[in-house]
């Protein structure tokens, strides 16, 4: 079964700092590797999609990489700002059913 | 642009009682799924269909039933709601094939009392 951890669980930074968020699975047997935003009350937002053959995946001032072998992502967030604000999720895809989501970083940007 | 949209978006049940909820999407997505989230639990996968007319069992299936009658609309039934099973639900879709992303709804705020 995939387990998924995420590290930190929250944290809070002053405006304008790069940030790195960590995502790792215990089988690294996936097609992709999805992170999500989540603003409180709210659903989820697709951030980006990184393939299981691809290193690296950016979406302006986001960019996500993946170790496959080592079971790992991180997504980094550049020059943060109050609204990065959210809760910030990752879910490996190994195919069907197989979408598996690790409990969230809480993130707080402030002023 | 609707993707997936999930009706109600909120709902308040006593214990015993009975409901339905819809999921949609426009966007001719062969897998659709419910999870339910809870907190410190992260997102929970309930049932899923792989094609009209099919259901399957996710990690968390006891108390709820689901059809997919047609591709468009994936149904989360609760026959007597508990108490346990308040949370919140949320429907995805994603096309076939590995290489594709998973759309969510906006959630359906569920309480039983």
């Amino acid at each position: 079964k995939q387990e998924v951890t995420q590290i930190p669980a929250a944290l809070s930074v002053p405006e304008g700092e790069n940030l790195v968020l960590n995502c790792s699975f215990t089988d690294s047997a996936i097609y992709n590797l999805q992170w999500f935003r989540q603003d409180p009350g709210k659903g989820l937002t697709s951030l980006l999609l990184i393939q299981s053959s691809q290193r690296e995946q950016t979406s302006g001032r986001l960019n996500a990489s993946l170790d496959k072998s080592s079971g790992r992502s991180t997504l980094y967030i550049a020059a943060s700002q109050p609204g990065d604000s959210a809760t910030y999720l990752c879910a490996p895809f190994r195919g069907g059913n197989k979408l598996t989501f690790g409990t969230g970083t809480q993130l707080k940007v402030e002023l | 642009n609707a993707g997936v949209t999930q009706t109600p978006k909120f709902r308040v049940l006593k214990t015993g009682q009975s409901m339905t909820l819809l999921c949609a999407q426009d966007m001719n997505h062969e897998y659709m799924y419910w999870y339910r989230q809870d907190p410190g639990m992260g997102l929970r996968l309930i049932h899923y269909s792989v094609g009209e007319g099919t259901t399957a069992k996710g990690e968390v299936p006891d108390g709820y039933n689901v059809s997919r009658l047609k591709k468009q609309n994936f149904l989360l039934g609760l026959e007597s709601a508990a108490p346990s099973q308040t949370s919140v639900y949320f429907c995805a879709s994603r096309p076939t094939g590995g290489r594709t992303e998973a759309f969510f709804g906006q959630g359906t705020r569920l309480t039983v009392v």
